[in-house]
């Protein structure tokens, strides 16, 4: 299965910032997905990036708030603006490895937000 | 609303123990069915996973899960648990319509006591 590195594994940032997450991966894959996981909470879809075209949200997330970059088949970056401490999570970078539905999922990025 | 749902939020068993966590999910239609561990300080990993036929599915390090299609469920068990299994499990489901979306329960951690 592929490989994800994820960058940065964990950040404090100031209220009012951005802070972008890199998400690389050692082959070439068609979908890659960006997912939160708030605390005690569940892991919630992001949203889908695609390569070449705009990411696709999911209900409740909007791109002014979490722009996506794919300039590739093995890169994407997701940014989370003007942070309050609710965006106080853990980021997750997912991708579909193979036609029977693997997935394989970054170490993810744990942001606190003060 | 659409929705998985793990009904055990925390576990605390003694090795040699015998597991059940529960799994419950909404959608109507076709599902393929997952279960994922995250092991402290790592990356989740694919424990199992049903898409089709024999409904007792085996996985890794002994786990396996039972798909009720009757009952919309998909329980994970383990005959005698380890120290090592001490982890978070995470139950998820693609329903069919949903364009690839791995929709994830709120997880159940588990403890296994020495």
């Amino acid at each position: 299965s592929a490989v994800i590195s994820q960058k940065p594994s964990r950040d404090i940032c100031q209220r009012g910032t951005s802070l972008t997450i890199q998400c690389q991966v050692d082959s070439q894959v068609t979908m890659m997905f960006w997912y939160r996981q708030q605390p005690g909470q569940s892991l919630t879809l992001i949203a889908t990036a695609n390569q070449g075209s705009e990411a696709t949200y999911e209900s409740g997330f909007v791109i002014d708030k979490f722009p996506i970059s794919r300039p590739n088949l093995t890169f994407s970056t997701l940014t989370v603006s003007n942070m309050s401490p609710e965006d106080s999570s853990i980021y997750l970078c997912s991708v579909r490895t193979d036609y029977n539905y693997g997935y394989t999922f970054g170490s993810g990025t744990r942001l606190t937000v003060v | 609303a659409q929705s998985v749902s793990q009904h055990n939020h925390h576990v605390i068993l003694s090795e040699a123990a015998s597991l059940e966590l529960g799994c419950n999910y909404s959608y109507g239609g076709t599902v393929n069915l997952f279960w994922y561990v995250q092991y402290p300080g790592q990356h989740l990993q694919l424990l199992l996973k049903y898409f089709s036929g024999d409904p007792l599915v085996k996985g890794i390090k002994g786990f396996e899960a039972e798909f009720i299609k009757s009952k919309f469920s998909f329980n994970l068990r383990k005959p005698s648990v380890q120290w090592s299994d001490t982890a978070e499990y995470f139950c998820a489901v693609i329903p069919m319509d949903s364009s690839y979306k791995l929709i994830f329960g709120s997880g159940t951690r588990l403890l296994v006591r020495p």
